[in-house]
C-alpha cells in the first residue's frame, strides 16, 4: 500500500528563519517527489520536485532533500517570509509516471512577523 | 492564457441530488485529473482523463460517480444521488502530457446538505 505522510499537522516559524517540513513515504517503487502549497479557496500549487537520482534540489529560497535509505524527505524554506504561511502537501507519484499523486495529510505553516 | 477554470466554486445539493462540477482545463492540455480534498485531509486521486477517453479510474467511488472529458467542452465529474459523506473539496488539474507537477483549478466545494 503506498502512503505518504506528514506527521505535522502544523508548524510555526519566526519570520527570516529556516523552515523545514517533514514527509515519509511507504513504498519505494515509484521515485517522483512533489511539492505543493495550497492557500485557503484555492487550489495546491506546484513549488518543487525531485526524483530520485538526486538528493537535492533546489529553487530560490526552496530546497527539497531526498533521503532513499530512510524514506524520507523534507522541504527547507529560508529565510521564511510571511507570505509563505499556507499548507504545503508532499505528494508521491503513483504510477504510470507522475500521471496519479498519492498525497500526505499536509503541514500548516505559519510565519510569525 | 487563463489557468484550470472550475465551476462551479461553490455547490450547496440535497442528500439525493445530483452534483455536476466542470473543469476547463488550460489551453493546449489535453489531460485531465479529478482529487477529491476531505476536511482535514489530503487530496485523493479520483480519476485521470485525455479527451474521450477515462485512463485510470482507480480512485473513483464504485457507485454513483461518474466522469467524462468530451471531444468539446468542459470535463465533468458527476455524483448522483449524492449523500452527506460527498461533502468535500473537488479540485482539478491539467498537464499538457500527462506527465507531473500539473496546474490545478480553484476547486469546487460541495456541500450536502
Amino acid at each position: 500500500d503506498q502512503q505518504v505522510k506528514q506527521n505535522s499537522p502544523s508548524l510555526s516559524v519566526q519570520e527570516g528563519r529556516i523552515s523545514i517540513l517533514n514527509c515519509d513515504y511507504t513504498n519505494s517503487m515509484f521515485d517522483y517527489f512533489l511539492w505543493y502549497k495550497k492557500y485557503p479557496a484555492e487550489g495546491p500549487t506546484f513549488l518543487i520536485s525531485i526524483s530520485s537520482i538526486k538528493d537535492k534540489n533546489e529553487d530560490g529560497r526552496f530546497t527539497v532533500f531526498l533521503n532513499k535509505s530512510a524514506k524520507h524527505l523534507s522541504l527547507h524554506i529560508v529565510p521564511s517570509q510571511p507570505g509563505d504561511s499556507a499548507v504545503y502537501f508532499c505528494a508521491q507519484e503513483g504510477g504510470q509516471g507522475a500521471q496519479k499523486l498519492v498525497f500526505g495529510q499536509g503541514t500548516r505553516l505559519t510565519i510569525n512577523p | 492564457n487563463a489557468g484550470v477554470m472550475q465551476n462551479p466554486r461553490h455547490l450547496v445539493r440535497r442528500r439525493g441530488q445530483e452534483a455536476r462540477l466542470r473543469c476547463s482545463p488550460m489551453k493546449g492540455h489535453s489531460h485531465v485529473y479529478w482529487y477529491r480534498q476531505l476536511p482535514e485531509e489530503g487530496l485523493k486521486f479520483m480519476v485521470y482523463l485525455q479527451k474521450e477517453n477515462i485512463i485510470d479510474e482507480s480512485g473513483m467511488p464504485k457507485e454513483r460517480f461518474s466522469a467524462e472529458f468530451p471531444k468539446e467542452g468542459p470535463s465533468i465529474l458527476r455524483i448522483q444521488q449524492v449523500v452527506r459523506g460527498d461533502s468535500a473539496a473537488y479540485f482539478c488539474a491539467s498537464s499538457p502530457l500527462g506527465e507531473g507537477g500539473y496546474t490545478f483549478g480553484s476547486g469546487t466545494r460541495l456541500t450536502v446538505v
